[in-house]
């Protein structure tokens, strides 16, 4: 069965240490390994795609990486603001419709 | 501006009530989606469409029902048959495709009284 699991499902850190989000998945035929960010009460924004193991996406604090089971989000020197849900997704080939399916998500909070 | 917009972002229902919930989007996306949010869990699909006039059930579509007449318009509306509808509504659109990401929209948090 198609699965995605995030670890872990909360994590509280200083403002300046840096940590790691884990995404684990198990589906046959990975089309897209999607991270999204959820504030409270808000729609995920998107924010990497990774398609092959390897690969690895940077955007200001996080960087997104990609092996053939799991995939990491790094935050480095993380701020207050960072603080959210961190969502991962997978797309798996299906019939007409690759099916999209997302993880619990972490629940970040960066103490000042 | 490009975007999604969803309506209302709060909305309250009574026992045994139908309600639709508004969901536009100006990007142009051949692709539309509504997904259920509960606390602790995934977000989970309930009906998408990746052309219009043509829509398909997702993983828990009973009790709801979607129409398609416009690109830009998706509306979902929850009805009475939806034994526990209090949750967190959102919709996604995107280019549709095997590989393409989702964008989604601020919400709409459906309370039952």
């Amino acid at each position: 069965e198609d699965q995605v699991t995030q670890s872990p499902e909360a994590l509280r850190l200083q403002e300046g240490e840096s940590s790691s989000l884990n995404c684990s998945y198990t589906v046959s035929g990975l089309r897209g390994l999607f991270w999204y960010r959820q504030d409270p009460g808000k729609g995920p924004e998107f924010l990497f795609t990774l398609y092959s193991a390897g690969e690895e996406k940077e955007k200001e604090r996080l960087k997104a990486t990609l092996t053939k089971k799991e995939s990491f989000l790094h935050i480095t020197a993380p701020k207050p603001e960072d603080s959210a849900t961190y969502l991962c997704a997978v797309r798996a080939s299906g019939t007409s419709y690759d099916k999209v399916i997302f993880g619990p998500g972490t629940s970040l909070s960066v103490i000042p | 501006d490009g975007g999604i917009t969803q309506s209302p972002k709060y909305l309250f229902r009574k026992e045994g009530q139908n309600v639709t919930l508004s969901c536009e989007q100006n990007l142009n996306h051949d692709a539309m989606y509504w997904y259920r949010q509960d606390p602790g869990q995934g977000l989970r699909l309930i009906y998408y469409s990746q052309i219009v006039n043509d829509f398909q059930k997702g993983d828990i579509a009973e009790g709801y029902s979607v129409s398609r007449e416009k690109k830009e318009s998706f509306p979902l509306t929850v009805t009475s048959a939806q034994k526990n509808p209090t949750a967190f509504y959102l919709c996604a659109s995107g280019e549709g495709g095997s590989y393409n990401e989702q964008f989604f929209g601020p919400g709409t948090r459906l309370t039952v009284l």
